[in-house]
């Protein structure tokens, strides 16, 4: 249980674009899901907070216009990257908070590879 | 705030090899502890945790513990494998933090054969 998928996997995209990622739990309800960035052989950057039903969190120096986070359901949130451009190119990983369980645990999707040309 | 300082790597052992990964924190009050692993190309997954002192999380060989008066939770395995080649990460969070995971740099570990 407790599985959390995203789509696409990859993408490669042309400058001046948009792509949506999606970010799905499977069979749970998160009413927070968290998205992040990591850089190759890097840490992970938390980017926001996504609250069902709320507008997202950002984190300091994290552009919102730039990155649209949508979570219109308890099983979906949605990271649009906007006008996309080279530096944007990275790996996007989202998490979902399952506020079910025993404590509060994070589980993450398989990540998304953003090719930005 | 909260951090997590870990051992940088890459750390290359060969297989059956003892591995010790140092993980130290500072956060406020008493945080729930993490290790996830990250294998080539995929997100993270949860290894093991523990969320109060003393406590010792396990899986698939590896443990720590959680000390509290050392502020540490160190990684460690008695004989790694293969496939243990992967990029491991400790984490918290607590109260303060709002659930949000405050991760180290990560430590890559390569095993050979």
């Amino acid at each position: 249980g407790a599985v959390v998928s995203q789509h696409p996997s990859w993408v490669i995209c042309k400058s001046g674009t948009s792509v949506k990622i999606e970010c799905r739990s499977l069979d749970f309800q998160a009413t927070t899901m968290f998205w992040y960035r990591q850089f190759p052989k890097q840490s992970l950057m938390l980017m926001a907070t996504s609250n069902e039903g709320s507008k997202a969190t950002y984190e300091q120096g994290v552009e919102k216009d730039k990155f649209l986070i949508n979570h219109a359901s308890l099983t979906l949130s949605t990271l649009t990257v906007t006008s996309a451009h080279p530096e944007d190119s990275s790996f996007y990983i989202c998490s979902a908070l399952n506020a079910g369980a025993t404590y509060n645990e994070q589980f993450f999707g398989p990540g998304t590879r953003l090719t930005v040309l | 705030g909260n951090s997590v300082t870990q051992m940088e790597g890459p750390v290359t052992l060969s297989e059956e090899a003892f591995l010790t990964i140092n993980c130290t924190y500072t956060a406020t009050g008493y945080p729930s502890l993490f290790w996830y692993v990250q294998y080539p190309g995929e997100g993270l997954q949860l290894l093991l945790k523990a969320t109060k002192a003393d406590d010792k999380g396990s899986n698939k060989g590896f443990e720590a513990t959680y000390r509290k008066e050392t502020t540490s939770f160190h990684l460690e395995k008695g004989s790694v494998q293969v496939s243990d080649s992967a990029v491991y990460f400790c984490a918290l969070t607590n109260k303060a933090a709002g659930n949000k995971l405050t991760f180290g740099g990560g430590t890559r570990v390569l095993v050979k054969p």
